[in-house]
């Protein structure tokens, strides 16, 4: 079976500082690697992914993550964030196989400052 | 990019009665469908995934006479809350899995959810 785990339920942050969201997964087999984001009252839009090749993702809205396999981890970082990003963040992984389910983390709320 | 569109965006019904959400894959034929359950402040809890064609497996736990989901056709999904409670309310969230279009790899895109009210 999978896990995600995402530790820190709520990340405040002054604007235009650095953040980095954890996220580590726990899996018997080759998975995906995702963050997804969510504002108030919608859906779920991809931020990055990982699949393969290098270990570090570039995603929309200057946000990057590096998987780093012996830690099973595979954390968000952005070096300058805005009030805009503030919402919730979201890691799942999927296994490499048909079912493509999505295990999901608990959740980052992540808190922008002015 | 993958557009996936819900209706309705919420919905407020009395205790008893049947609700319809339906999903959409508005530009890529979507052969698998997923249904996600939200409760305020926590993460989304997949319910059943659903293939064209053929009946959804649902995650255990999942009563499938309460949910019902029908995927007729490759850009739409179905699901029906019957007899629903006041527990039944929640954000339903779709997403869809397409085998061609813009991105064949394995990305699910995601619908803006439906807030079901039960009172």
């Amino acid at each position: 079976a999978q896990s995600v785990t995402q530790l820190d339920s709520q990340v405040p942050v002054f604007e235009e500082a650095p953040v980095e969201l954890r996220c580590n997964y726990s899996s018997s087999v080759s998975v995906y690697l995702f963050w997804y984001v969510q504002y108030p009252n919608q859906g779920l839009q991809l931020l990055l992914k990982y699949l393969s090749g290098s270990t570090l993702v570039k995603g929309i809205n200057g946000f990057e993550a590096e998987f780093n396999k012996s830690q099973t981890s595979f954390h968000l970082r952005k070096p300058s964030v805005h009030i805009s990003d503030t919402a919730e963040y979201f890691c799942a992984v999927s296994r490499m196989d048909s079912s493509y389910k999505l295990i999901f983390g608990s959740g980052t709320r992540l808190l922008v400052r002015p | 990019g993958a557009v996936v569109s819900q209706h309705p965006s919420w919905v407020i019904c009395k205790s008893g009665t049947s609700v319809k959400i339906e999903c959409r894959s508005l530009d890529f034929q979507a052969t698998t469908m997923f249904w996600y359950r939200q409760f305020p402040k926590q993460s989304l809890m997949l319910m059943a995934t659903s293939n064209e064609g053929s009946k959804a497996t649902y995650e255990q736990g999942v009563e499938k006479d309460k949910f019902l989901i029908n995927h007729a056709s490759l850009t739409l999904s179905t699901l029906t809350v019957t007899s629903a409670h006041p527990e039944d309310s929640s954000f339903y969230i779709c997403s869809a899995r397409g085998t061609s279009g813009p991105d064949p790899t394995d990305t699910q895109y995601f619908g803006p959810g439906t807030r079901l009210t039960v009172l």
